[in-house]
């Protein structure tokens, strides 16, 4: 079974600009979250979806949104980006929301804002 | 190469030794426990995790010990490899909330 996939894998933009990372989840895998991983700030929460709604959102700004296709890919955006933004991102998949679900990982998108 | 109790950022052990990673914990309410690896250039890769009913729960050379009083978690790793060498975090969890709060990791080291 195909692990999470995430592209682009490495992306370099300049302040202002916007970007759009995708992440495909395992297969019969419903629900998707989204982590933000800095040096300083570790591993940090964005949002959660599973069916195509956003079940939980970590203390980001406004400029961080995502969205959940039929398929459960799930796509996040951030604009107006900011040096700060330079992060790996993460995304994980689970079969469904809560409970005791495993989260698998994907190698993340590297983001380097300049 | 052990340590217990207090969270190192990094840890350096002799192939061979067994390792303790800790980790504290912030949330009273929180469900269960899960410990990730992540190696440069991957995403976290679970471990193994522990339900807050238990104090204890082995896997494959791994230990995770959970002490709910003083809210702190400890990875045991026995006879430690070199390919054990990567950034091991803990993270707390909360049935349904549908996230993880991840602590802060602890480098291991492993030298031949």
């Amino acid at each position: 079974k195909a692990g999470v996939t995430q592209t682009p894998r490495y992306l370099i933009k300049t302040r202002g600009q916007q970007v759009t990372l995708s992440c495909s989840p395992i297969s019969g895998h419903r629900s998707v979250s989204w982590y933000q991983q800095t040096p300083g700030q570790g591993l940090q929460f964005l949002f959660e979806y599973f069916s195509e709604t956003q079940r939980n959102k970590g203390n980001f700004p406004g400029r961080f949104s995502g969205r959940q296709f039929s398929n459960s890919r799930s796509e996040m955006n951030v604009s107006t980006l900011e040096l700060g933004d330079s992060a790996l991102y993460l995304c994980a998949s689970s079969r469904t929301h809560g409970g005791q679900e495993t989260q698998y990982f994907g190698p993340g998108t590297r983001l380097l804002v300049l | 190469g052990e340590s217990v109790g207090l969270h190192l950022p990094t840890l350096s052990v002799q192939e061979g030794d067994n390792s303790i990673i800790n980790c504290a914990y912030s949330n009273s309410a929180s469900d269960y426990f899960i410990w990730y690896k992540q190696e440069s250039g991957k995403g976290p890769q679970f471990i193994i995790d522990i339900r807050s009913n238990m104090d204890k729960r082995q896997g494959q050379r791994v230990t995770v010990l959970l002490n709910k009083t003083v809210k702190h978690l400890s990875l045991q790793i026995a006879a430690t490899q070199p390919g054990d060498s990567a950034v091991y975090f803990c993270a707390e969890n909360i049935v349904d909330a549908g996230k993880s709060t991840f602590g802060d990791g602890t480098t291991l080291t492993v030298k031949p």
